[in-house]
């Protein structure tokens, strides 16, 4: 079956730390991959993605690349920022369908 | 501006109240979809639908009913609605060939 395996939260971070979110992912054929963002109150913004293996994804200064060898599709950044705190969800979407799904989703909390 | 909306944002409510959500998106997308999303589970898939008059149930669909008469609207019906369905809703759009989601703003429900 598909899923995805996100590494738990809450990561607290000090501004400008770098970031590092692991996701790993199973999936049958080749997948979609994509990082969305949920801040506060909010609802899902699409953050990246990449849509077959080796492409990097980036967006305000995070990146992802799309690692078929270890099926994974880790989400860094190199200094994170106070209005970078929010909650980080890995997805997939099978290859030829429209259902996304979801990692447990990673709580960011990034302190002064 | 293209939008998903959703009415309420905040809903309390009793068990067996009959209730519904309302989804709207005005970018004349065909598929969409109901998300609930819940603690440590990520976002779960409820219902979606291909296009008009077209549904079918996703991965969490009991105590849930959807339809979708026209194409930019999609609401969700709680019958009798249980503790249990207390969570976070999400709507969202997509256009058929792409692969971003476009998340309405999210209906936090409570029922007692």
């Amino acid at each position: 079956g598909n899923s995805v395996t996100q590494m738990e939260g809450p990561v607290t971070l000090s501004e400008e730390a770098f970031l590092t979110i692991n996701c790993t992912y199973t999936a049958t054929g080749y997948p979609s991959l994509f990082w969305y963002v949920q801040y506060p109150g909010e609802g899902l913004q699409l953050l990246l993605k990449a849509t077959k293996a080796d492409d990097k994804g980036s967006n305000k200064g995070f990146e992802a690349t799309y690692r078929k060898e270890t099926t994974s599709f880790h989400l860094e950044k190199g200094s994170v920022q106070v209005s970078d705190s929010a909650v980080y969800f890995c997805a997939l979407v099978p290859g030829g369908y429209n259902k996304l799904i979801f990692g447990a989703g990673t709580r960011l909390a990034v302190h002064p | 501006e293209a939008q998903v909306t959703q009415n309420p944002r905040y809903l309390i409510t009793v068990t067996g109240k009959k209730l519904t959500v309302t989804c709207s998106q005005n970018m004349n997308h065909e598929y969409m979809s109901w998300y609930r999303q819940d603690p440590g589970l990520g976002l779960r898939q409820i219902y979606y639908s291909m296009n008009v008059e077209v549904t079918d149930k996703g991965d969490v669909p009991e105590g849930y009913k959807v339809s979708r008469k026209e194409k930019r609207n999609f609401p969700l019906i709680l019958e009798s609605p249980s503790p249990n369905q207390t969570s976070l809703y999400f709507c969202a759009s997509i256009l058929q060939g792409e692969e971003t989601q476009y998340f309405g703003p999210g209906t936090r429900l409570l029922v007692l």
